[in-house]
């Protein structure tokens, strides 16, 4: 099983600000697939960025995801008002599918 | 509208059973591979189960194998999962989520159904 950690687990920032999430796997996440996940309070998550760079339908060109192997990126450019919340990264690559724990994005 | 429902959830005692249902609608249910992803309160993403589009490939968390039971009508559009032996680490919110194929990022997702497991 790939098994994916995040860091930091909070991230205190202000609007405007950048913001750089990592997720490491504890193996090589074969053909860069590796998904990036926002989830509100009370909501479902919402998927954000596919083969580790590829941006969904409909996510603003701040969102932008890196990497390969076994490090990858989440950089939100200028933090907006309703990007604070929770971002988990995911591994489709291997079954089982796996999630990292999560990263707060919290208003400083 | 592209747009994922789950029900079936609900209150159920140690060892009792529940089935969730996660009916499709605004997309061709049967060309899509579904997943089964849990959140326990306050905690992390938890992938559960996965079913392939025409139920060939079929895969579950280890927490769950032997318990659940994953499957799915393409006719009705519908998504189930059948949980026995129900434990108190059970507990959680359970999304059902789309994904365009069977290693993909899973793009769709529902609002959740809350199955609670306590005596």
């Amino acid at each position: 099983e790939i098994v994916l950690t995040q860091s930091p687990g909070t991230l205190s920032l202000s609007p405007g600000e950048r913001a750089t999430l990592s997720c490491r796997a504890s193996q090589s996440v074969s053909s860069s697939y590796l998904a990036w996940y926002q989830q509100k309070p009370g909501q479902a998550p919402r998927l954000l960025i596919y083969g580790a760079s590829s941006r969904a339908t409909g996510i603003p060109d701040r969102f932008s995801g890196s990497g390969s192997g076994t490090d990858f990126t989440l950089t939100i450019s200028r933090l907006e008002p309703e990007d604070f919340a929770v971002y988990y990264c995911q591994q489709y690559g291997s079954p089982p599918w796996t999630f990292g724990q999560g990263t707060k994005v919290e208003i400083k | 509208e592209v747009q994922l429902v789950e029900s079936g959830g609900g209150l159920v005692k140690p060892g009792g059973s529940l089935r969730l249902s996660c009916a499709a609608s605004g997309f061709t249910f049967s060309s899509y591979s579904m997943n089964w992803v849990r959140q326990a309160p306050g905690k992390g993403l938890e992938w559960v189960s996965s079913i392939s589009s025409s139920s060939s490939y079929i895969y579950y968390a280890d927490s769950v194998k032997g318990r659940f039971t994953i499957s799915r009508d393409n006719a009705k559009n519908s998504l189930y999962l059948q949980m026995n032996s129900l434990r108190a680490e059970d507990t959680a919110v359970y999304y059902c989520a789309r994904a365009k194929q069977w290693a993909d990022a899973f793009d769709i997702w529902g609002q959740g159904t809350m199955v609670t497991v306590s005596s």
